[in-house]
């Protein structure tokens, strides 16, 4: 099956630093990627679809200008979290999108888990 | 707008029971897709079915079945002699069809919080 890693897998750092979140499709080529954000016991809510060759798109009441996200190749995404604050503390998620039309399927790396303190 | 609904938030379960996780769902499209996913307790999010909305045929994987009923906007899983390591968060989602503004996007439920008991 399609396999999706992400890096790191964990990451503490201090406030007002910027952290980077890898996304990559290891066996196949995804055009469109997603970001996810997950707190505790609760659901996923969807950040920002990422395109591959052109600016993201993001979910209404998410900052661009806070979550940078980069597309740069057909296997690899980028979210930098800039000038992190503690309640930017989260469980992110990425998927990848693979498959034909009628058979797409998303897969989601492990997630990375940032604590800001 | 989407809508998926998990109304079940913990089930709790000893091994070698069955259990059904409930999923209903809302949409105005008529062509969308729908997911199982499970997330033990590592965070990673575990793929275990798609259905899309032009094929109701129930499907059956191992211990794991799912019964699509497009009439009652339901999409259940069950598990059939439960497991200890079928403990996790299950996640129902659904995706608009090709062609929509949304294509593509997951709208998740909430999650069911499976506990199987030895």
């Amino acid at each position: 099956g399609a396999v999706v890693s992400q890096h790191p897998s964990r990451v503490i750092c201090k406030s007002g630093t910027s952290v980077k979140i890898e996304c990559r499709s290891l066996d196949f080529q995804a055009t469109t990627m997603f970001w996810y954000r997950q707190f505790p016991k609760q659901s996923l809510m969807l950040m920002a679809t990422s395109n591959e060759g052109s600016k993201a798109t993001y979910e209404q009441g998410v900052e661009k200008d806070k979550f940078l996200i980069n597309h740069a190749s057909l296997t690899l995404s980028t979210l930098t979290v800039t000038s992190a604050h503690p309640e930017d503390s989260s469980f992110y998620i990425c998927s990848a999108r693979s498959g034909t039309r009628y058979s797409e399927t998303q897969y989601f790396g492990p997630g990375t888990r940032l604590l800001v303190l | 707008a989407q809508k998926v609904t998990q109304a079940q938030t913990e089930i709790s379960v000893v091994e070698k029971e069955d259990v059904t996780l409930d999923c209903v769902y809302e949409t105005r499209d008529t062509t969308y897709y729908l997911f199982w996913y499970k997330q033990p307790p590592s965070g990673e999010l575990v793929f275990l079915i798609r259905r899309n909305s032009f094929d109701e045929q129930n499907e059956i994987s191992g211990r794991y079945s799912w019964n699509f009923q497009k009439s009652t906007s339901s999409f259940n899983f069950t598990i059939t002699a439960s497991q200890v390591v079928d403990s996790a968060v299950y996640f129902c989602a659904l995706s608009e069809g090709a062609g929509g503004t949304s294509y593509g996007k997951l709208t998740f439920g909430q999650g069911t919080i499976l506990t199987v008991h030895p």
